[in-house]
């Protein structure tokens, strides 16, 4: 099946260590995102990347690094810079950029403390 | 992107048609509307999308008034799956998707 793998769905760190989310796609897109929500909130844009080897920072970057050294991975490294990392991740792609669609993940659940 | 403005909550009887409004009023000429929903603790899902023409599919009908000012997500019989978080958003195609806080459906018994 075709689709969109996080892993963990739920993940426990200690404040002031660095963390990575997985996250793979088999359908051959070439846009890639990561997304940001906090309870009873929209989904906030962290970083996305439109091909390999190439990224772009989206509206809250800061405490966040990425990578996209193969067109199916696009992990996300939480940085013991992120204030509050506690958060549901969403990560999601798309055909292309301009795609109308985009396809999300399950989503991880980080819970820092 | 333009702005939406969504009700935050809505709620509908299982079988009945669930109608999902949304204001858009600052919309230009080239922007869409897309239409998403967010299961609890899951990703959202694309539903439909809409320029200036009516557009149905299998999974809703987007109606989308003559100014484009507004338009309405119609899930024509709504059944508890369908309870979820509804995204109306506006962008340009080549822009990517901003999602707010969206409209929180209860679909009940």
């Amino acid at each position: 099946d075709g689709g969109i793998t996080q892993s963990p769905k739920y993940l426990f760190r200690k404040e002031g260590q660095n963390v990575t989310l997985s996250c793979e796609q088999n359908l051959n897109h070439d846009a890639m995102y990561w997304y940001r929500q906090d309870p009873g909130q929209g989904l906030r844009l962290i970083y996305y990347s439109q091909i390999v080897n190439d990224f772009q920072k989206g509206d809250i970057a800061e405490g966040y690094s990425v990578s996209r050294e193969k067109k199916e991975s696009f992990p996300l490294t939480v940085t013991s810079a992120q204030k509050n990392p506690t958060a549901f991740y969403l990560c999601a792609s798309s055909i292309a950029r301009d795609s109308y669609e985009q396809y999300f993940g399950p989503g991880t659940r980080l819970t820092v403390t | 992107d333009a702005k939406t403005t969504q009700p935050p909550s809505m709620d509908c009887a299982e079988g009945r048609a669930a109608n999902l409004p949304c204001n858009h009023s600052t919309i230009s000429g080239n922007e869409y509307v897309y239409w998403y929903r967010q299961i609890h603790s899951q990703g959202p899902q694309y539903i439909i999308h809409g320029l200036k023409n009516n557009e149905t599919n299998e999974m809703a009908s987007l109606i989308i008034t003559e100014d484009r000012k507004s338009s309405t997500l119609i899930l024509p019989h709504a059944t508890l799956r369908d309870t979820a978080v509804y995204y109306c958003i506006v962008r340009v195609a080549s822009y990517i998707p901003t999602f707010g806080r969206g409209t929180s459906l209860i679909v009940h018994p």
